[in-house]
């Protein structure tokens, strides 16, 4: 595709439930990031892939919150047992080379959890 | 701990007027330095960037001033226009094969009136 695409772009959960958010990023991009962005503030780092691998998964802020990215292209940001502090916006951002360059971001996934 | 302070939180600038925006950073690993813009409802686009070896980078109306012994830098938007009314993020990153993960500064919301 033409940018990184996320989905759902919306996501209500009651506090409990599981949610899984999808990142597509640019085709032939080899790394890949997420980010949580909070109501009003900067994006914050959560993890990141280099092709398949998961080399940096520093920012993720419980054990709750689970990323894959089997085949080195689609990504998946799995929370479990959703807490109410868990709502904001989810942003994946992928990167041509490894290690500099601008990094695209999708537009991404907003959850909202009751 | 906040390694990228960024101010001010909110700005109104005339039409043609300039806006400047102020950033600092803690870590002195930190070689590159982009500015993201960010409109409602989508994610960051990269706006410039710079890196330490100099001290100033212009594109268009955008100009990056760096200084790297007190570590600070800002952006300047010359005739600012309407349509530059976003939030704009400062960042910093370390190149090299961990990834280049952005660290980015709460954010600058501005406002460019008629």
């Amino acid at each position: 595709g033409a940018g990184v695409s996320q989905s759902p772009r919306y996501k209500v959960a009651k506090r409990g439930q599981d949610v899984a958010l999808r990142c597509d990023p640019i085709s032939g991009h080899v790394s890949l990031f997420w980010y949580q962005q909070a109501l009003g503030q900067g994006p914050e780092f959560l993890t990141y892939f280099q092709n398949e691998a998961q080399l940096d998964k520093s920012g993720l802020p419980s054990d709750r919150f689970f990323a894959e990215r089997p085949e080195g292209s689609v990504s998946t940001l799995k929370i479990q047992r959703t807490q109410q502090e868990d709502s904001a916006v989810y942003l994946c951002a992928s990167s041509l080379r490894v290690g500099t360059g601008e990094l695209f971001f999708g537009e991404g996934s907003r959850l909202t959890v009751l | 701990q906040q390694q990228v302070k960024q101010s001010p939180q909110s700005l109104i600038v005339q039409k043609g007027g300039i806006s400047i925006i102020n950033c600092a950073y803690e870590n002195t690993a930190f070689d590159y330095f982009p500015w993201y813009q960010q409109f409602p409802g989508k994610g960051p686009a990269l706006l410039i960037a710079i890196r330490p070896d100099v001290s100033e980078k212009k594109e268009g109306r955008f100009t990056i001033s760096f200084n790297k012994s007190a570590k600070q830098f800002s952006l300047h938007i010359m005739d600012s226009q309407p349509g530059d009314s976003a939030t704009y993020f400062c960042a910093a990153s370390i190149s090299g094969g961990g990834g280049n993960k952005l660290t980015f500064g709460t954010g600058t919301q501005l406002k460019v009136e008629l």
